[in-house]
């Protein structure tokens, strides 16, 4: 069963407006939710992540997400979007499975958000 | 900038061969894992060291194994090189429950 779902392929918004970049997630328990942003060639670059506490959990260059355990999602807002945000966003649940002691990471198959000028 | 480094940055193999990565992340980074991101696709993860032995595999065949060292630093080897392999490796290493910290990964290349 896919443990985390981002429907949408790609997000386009013009700068200075809101963005949303959606994630449900399905994992038994209580989740460990993360988004990470990766640009071109490079690695992947932490942004935020909720274990417990808030449902608004904020984070790096202006980003927030919102723990909503009723609905499953972990959404990725931004409230005024930049050209330099264009990138490949990914979220991820971290899950403990049978055999490991530890926790996995299981990642959505990204968004590609692209900020228009 | 990350604390954890791989190298190297790009690698071009042929088929069959065998090919390591190498990866170094912070010192009290006991845990390291690593994953697989081909084209177009989420990582995946491949397996996770803990304190120098292996604590969970992903969905890979044993051509893929793996070492940790005591000075923090990891490997991820890879024998019999298929075309499929082609990817973006990446590592991560994590100090404490729920963080993970990324490198800049490894782009292989089979050719």
């Amino acid at each position: 069963a896919q443990s985390v779902a981002q429907p949408e392929d790609q997000v386009n918004v013009a700068e200075g407006n809101p963005l949303t970049v959606k994630c449900t997630y399905s994992v038994s328990g209580n989740p460990y939710l993360f988004w990470y942003v990766q640009y071109p060639n490079r690695g992947l670059q932490f942004l935020l992540k909720y274990i417990t506490g808030d449902n608004l959990v904020k984070g790096s260059y202006g980003f927030e997400a919102e723990f909503n355990k009723s609905q499953t999602s972990f959404h990725l807002k931004k409230p005024s979007a930049l050209v330099s945000d264009s990138a490949l966003y990914f979220c991820a649940v971290r899950r403990r499975d049978r055999g490991s002691t530890l926790g996995r990471l299981y990642f959505g198959r990204g968004t590609q958000l692209t900020v228009w000028p | 900038e990350t604390g954890v480094t791989q190298s190297p940055t790009h690698l071009i193999k042929t088929r069959g061969q065998q090919v390591t990565l190498r990866c170094s992340s912070q010192s009290g980074h006991n845990t390291v894992s690593w994953y697989q991101q081909a084209l177009g696709q989420g990582p995946q993860f491949i397996f996770q060291y803990y304190r120098e032995e292996e604590n969970g595999r992903g969905n890979f065949p044993p051509r893929f194994s793996g070492l940790q060292f005591p000075n923090y630093s990891s490997e991820l080897n890879v024998n019999a090189l298929e075309l499929d392999d082609s990817a973006l490796y990446l590592c991560a290493s994590t100090p404490t429950l729920g963080g993970y910290t990324f490198g800049s990964g490894t782009r292989l290349t089979v050719v």
